[in-house]
């Protein structure tokens, strides 16, 4: 299972874009790279995934590099309610879940 | 179309009891992971279902603990003679294939 680093913590203002990286170079050919959140100790919040194109939804969008060995995930005009632990997770369609520890990102008035 | 339930939200056992979490997966969804997240830790995968059938169990501790999802009715996750190291949130998920909701978890106490 591929491996991720991401930054423990991160501060953004409220209205503007939070960009949130994540590293995983070891990442392999069919996993995609996932994009949760864990609003305070609620269940965990799917936001959106991608194999190798840049993808957008309602939510977020997902840039994943080239080569796929990292990613952002961009929120485009943060408010309060998306202060929580981002995971970024390279996920085997149809397994489980890995969760790292995630990026803390607080939303600041 | 209603998210995936969990019962109860909360449940209080005293060490040696038995502990049983239900999970009732979203319309249409076929599969059921279980995954816990003991205080100040991340979230770590149990157990992984379909209907009738033990897919992956690699995360489940290997005494006191069972799952099952029935052909008929909610998912059910047993725990047997509760300890203190068992007080933990337990989040259910349920998918097909490409994605996994979350459900909003049942906070078991043991005291």
């Amino acid at each position: 299972d591929a491996k991720t680093t991401q930054p423990p913590s991160m501060d953004c203002a409220e209205g503007r874009a939070a960009n949130l990286p994540c590293n995983h170079s070891t990442i392999s050919g069919n996993e995609y790279v996932y994009w949760y959140r864990q609003i305070h100790s609620q269940g965990p919040q799917y936001i959106i995934h991608g194999l190798k194109n840049n993808e957008t939804n309602e939510m977020a969008s997902l840039i994943i590099t080239e080569d796929r060995k990292s990613s952002t995930l961009i929120l485009p005009h943060a408010t309060l309610r998306d202060t929580a632990v981002y995971y970024c997770i390279p996920y085997n369609q149809g397994g489980k879940l890995i969760f790292g520890q995630g990026t803390e990102l607080s939303v600041k008035p | 179309n209603a998210g995936v339930m969990q019962n109860p939200r909360h449940l209080v056992r005293r060490r040696g009891q038995e502990a049983r979490l239900r999970c009732s997966p979203m319309k249409g969804h076929s599969h059921v992971y279980w995954y816990r997240q003991l205080p100040e830790e991340g979230l770590k995968f149990m157990v992984y279902l379909q209907k009738e059938n033990i897919i992956d169990e690699s995360g489940m501790p290997k005494e006191r603990f069972s799952a099952e999802f029935p052909k008929e009715g909610p998912s059910i996750l047993r725990i047997q003679q509760v300890v203190r190291g068992d007080s933990a949130a337990y989040f259910c998920a349920s998918g097909n294939y490409n994605e996994q909701f979350f459900g909003p978890g049942t906070r078991l106490t043991v005291l």
